[in-house]
């Protein structure tokens, strides 16, 4: 199974302040990496897939990078609607596994 | 507009079982493979179970193999997770989603399942 570790656990920031949040793999998963959204109370929503591309509807803002085993969700400029919880999410191979998620505040 | 709405949940005795469906509309139910995600009270994602357009190849999350069971009705836009012998460890919401090719794009809104005596 591959184990995807996310970092940190919390990232408290003002806004407009760049977030970075890292999810590492324990094996190489190419760019099959996907990171979703989960807002106060909701279910999750697709915010990058193929570790780099943005979803339909998705803010410029949000951008990913990375390969193989490192892999980063920046956002740009910190909007007070973006605490949320992020989780990545790696479609490598079966079973497909979450990271433990990152949940992101605004000062 | 794509909609997957989720229904079955609700509270269970232990051992007992349960069969959670998804009523997708919005988009060719056929042309997608589909999955199930859990979240515990207050933890993270977990990854269940994926099915391809026709049925007819699935997988599943290693400590749930053998007690879960994912199947679809293409004719009625339907999905359905069954789940026996649940424990309390399986309380959660149980959401489903579209694969689009290795991203799980709409989500519906999840059903809770409490497991509890």
């Amino acid at each position: 199974e591959i184990v995807l570790t996310q970092s940190p656990a919390t990232l408290s920031l003002s806004p407009g302040e760049r977030a970075t949040l890292s999810c590492r793999a324990s094996q190489n998963i190419d760019s099959y990496l996907a990171w979703y959204q989960q807002l106060p109370g909701q279910a999750p929503r697709l915010l990058i897939y193929g570790a780099f591309y943005r979803a339909t509807g998705i803010p410029a803002r949000f951008s990913g990078s990375g390969s193989g085993t490192d892999f980063t969700l920046t956002i740009s400029s910190l909007e007070p609607e973006d605490v949320a919880v992020y989780y990545c999410q790696q479609r490598s191979g079966w079973p497909l596994t979450f990271g433990g998620g990152t949940k992101v505040e605004i000062k | 507009e794509v909609q997957l709405v989720e229904a079955g949940g609700g509270l269970v005795r232990p051992g007992g079982s349960l069969r959670l469906s998804c009523a997708a509309s919005g988009f060719t139910f056929s042309d997608y493979w589909m999955t199930w995600v859990r979240q515990t009270p207050g933890k993270g994602l977990e990854w269940v179970a994926n099915l391809n357009r026709d049925g007819s190849e699935r997988h599943y999350m290693d400590s749930l193999e053998g007690r879960v069971t994912i199947s679809r009705d293409n004719a009625k836009n339907l999905l359905y997770l069954r789940v026996d012998s649940l424990r309390a460890e399986d309380t959660a919401v149980y959401y489903c989603a579209r694969d689009n090719n290795r991203r799980d794009d709409y989500w519906g809104q999840g059903t809770l399942v409490t497991v509890s005596s």
